[in-house]
């Protein structure tokens, strides 16, 4: 059962131009989102967070967006660049209970120069 | 510093036999976290640990599978009689925090990545 889902596999978006991301969830219990950034042959890296108690954070280009209504969330990058070409994770826990992270299957971005 | 390094990157084996994953997380990190990845398809959770205490193995498919940390740092994930369909990328993250208490990011490894045949 997949509690993290990001239904779009892949994104192209023009250079400059605002890419957006999105991921639904379905456990009301999670209450911390994160947004991992992997490349080819390498592990995922972290990238931005956002805990519950928030709608929004922001760090230089990325931002990400939280509905806990509709238990959305999205991440916008704005101005993309060829160089955020790569396969972007959302994960999602439970604070305090482990740690464990719930992935979604991952939305490849390319960015057309 | 150095980052998460698992080893070997590479294990090409033949079903039936025993294989040993190793995971060297950051220095300092307490929570250690074995995650299996498929082709397509994010990380899945598979069992952690805060210092050497195995904390959830809830993940774990089956008793095939076991891992320990028996001083706080190095993580070996263990698969005895392998089977074809424990074929994946097996990725170890470390976080510097008790994940009990505390919700930190985690510093993801290369992985290793298992072919059973």
């Amino acid at each position: 059962d997949q509690q993290v889902k990001q239904n779009s596999p892949s994104l192209s978006v023009q250079e400059g131009r605002i890419s957006i991301l999105n991921c639904d969830y379905t456990n009301s219990m999670f209450d911390y989102f994160l947004w991992y950034k992997k490349y080819p042959a390498e592990g995922p890296t972290f990238l931005i967070s956002i805990s519950s108690i928030k709608d929004k954070n922001e760090d230089g280009r990325f931002t990400v967006f939280l509905n806990k209504s509709a238990k959305h969330l999205s991440l916008h990058i704005v101005p993309s660049q060829p160089g955020d070409s790569a396969v972007y994770f959302c994960a999602a826990t439970v604070s305090n209970t482990g740690n464990q992270f719930y992935f979604g299957t991952g939305t490849s971005l390319t960015v057309i120069p | 510093g150095a980052g998460v390094s698992q080893s070997p990157r590479y294990k090409v084996t033949k079903r039936g036999q025993d294989v040993a994953l190793r995971c060297d997380p950051i220095s300092g990190h307490v929570s250690l976290y074995w995650y299996r990845q498929a082709l397509g398809q994010g990380p899945e959770f598979l069992t952690y640990f805060n210092y050497e205490a195995q904390q959830d193995k809830s993940g774990l498919p089956n008793d095939r599978f076991s891992a320990e940390r028996p001083e706080g740092s190095i993580s070996t994930l263990t698969i005895q009689r392998t089977e074809q369909r424990d074929s994946a990328m097996y990725r170890c993250a470390s976080s510097p925090r008790d994940g009990g208490t505390d919700t930190d990011t985690q510093y993801f490894g290369p992985g290793t990545r298992l072919t059973v045949l």
